[in-house]
């Protein structure tokens, strides 16, 4: 048990579609990132949020975005959606504090586009 | 692209067997994370190791690191029906803002 959750468990939706997918992340956790993983990868960086502002972010076209909220919780926005963006989308978070660069990962959201 | 790239890509043991895998990465990191994952779901943490240490157990697994190799290696000892999972190495560089950079995995069944 992480106590990173995500919302919803599956979702499907057809190409070109809008998207939004969430993550709550235990308290004091300031830092979020999202992963994108298609079917027998490892998982790719999209971005990472840190107290509500984008602070990193990988090789993904700007119609992904994030926000993150002060209450811990944040959401991953996919427009346009592609056939290649089926994949599971994991969230992880990490304390700022306490030294430890652990990041606890979420039970992810599989996203089938069709 | 990925930075750690896993060896082998699929293992296959018998229940009681010690299960080894490899990872290779390609530039200077901070620390070094293992992780399992069952049936696509999430992953879970199981070691982390710094970029200042060679070697940490954390009960059945022990994980090395050589940073003149670039290469780690995870050590499942008395493999269980219940390790079966993928195992994924990643690599943090604070240069990196502390983003993960994932290989590609291991699979791994255990046979009963």
């Amino acid at each position: 048990e992480t106590g990173v959750t995500q919302s919803p468990t599956h979702l499907i939706k057809t190409r070109g579609q809008q998207v939004t997918l969430r993550c709550s992340s235990q308290s004091g956790h300031n830092t979020v990132s999202w992963y994108q993983q298609a079917l027998g990868q490892g998982p790719q960086f999209i971005f990472q949020y840190y107290r509500e502002e984008e602070n990193g972010r990988g090789n993904f076209p700007p119609r992904f975005s994030g926000l993150q909220f002060p209450n811990y919780s944040s959401e991953l926005n996919v427009n346009a959606l592609e056939l290649d963006d089926s994949a599971l989308y994991l969230c992880a978070s990490r304390p700022t504090s306490g030294g430890t660069d652990t990041q606890y990962f979420g039970p992810g959201t599989r996203l089938t586009v069709l | 692209s990925q930075q750690g790239e896993e060896d082998p890509q699929a293992l296959s043991i018998q229940e009681g067997e010690n299960a080894t895998m490899n990872c290779s990465y390609k530039t200077s990191i901070n620390n070094l994370q293992w992780y399992r994952q069952n049936s696509g779901r999430g992953l879970v943490h199981l070691i982390l190791i710094r970029s200042n240490e060679r070697e940490k157990h954390s009960g059945r697994l022990r994980v090395t690191l050589d940073t003149s190799k670039k290469s780690s290696s995870l050590l499942i000892t008395a493999s269980r029906a219940a390790d079966t999972a993928s195992y994924f190495c990643a690599t943090d560089r604070r240069a990196a803002g502390n983003k993960l950079t994932f290989g590609g995995g291991t699979r791994v069944l255990v046979k009963p």
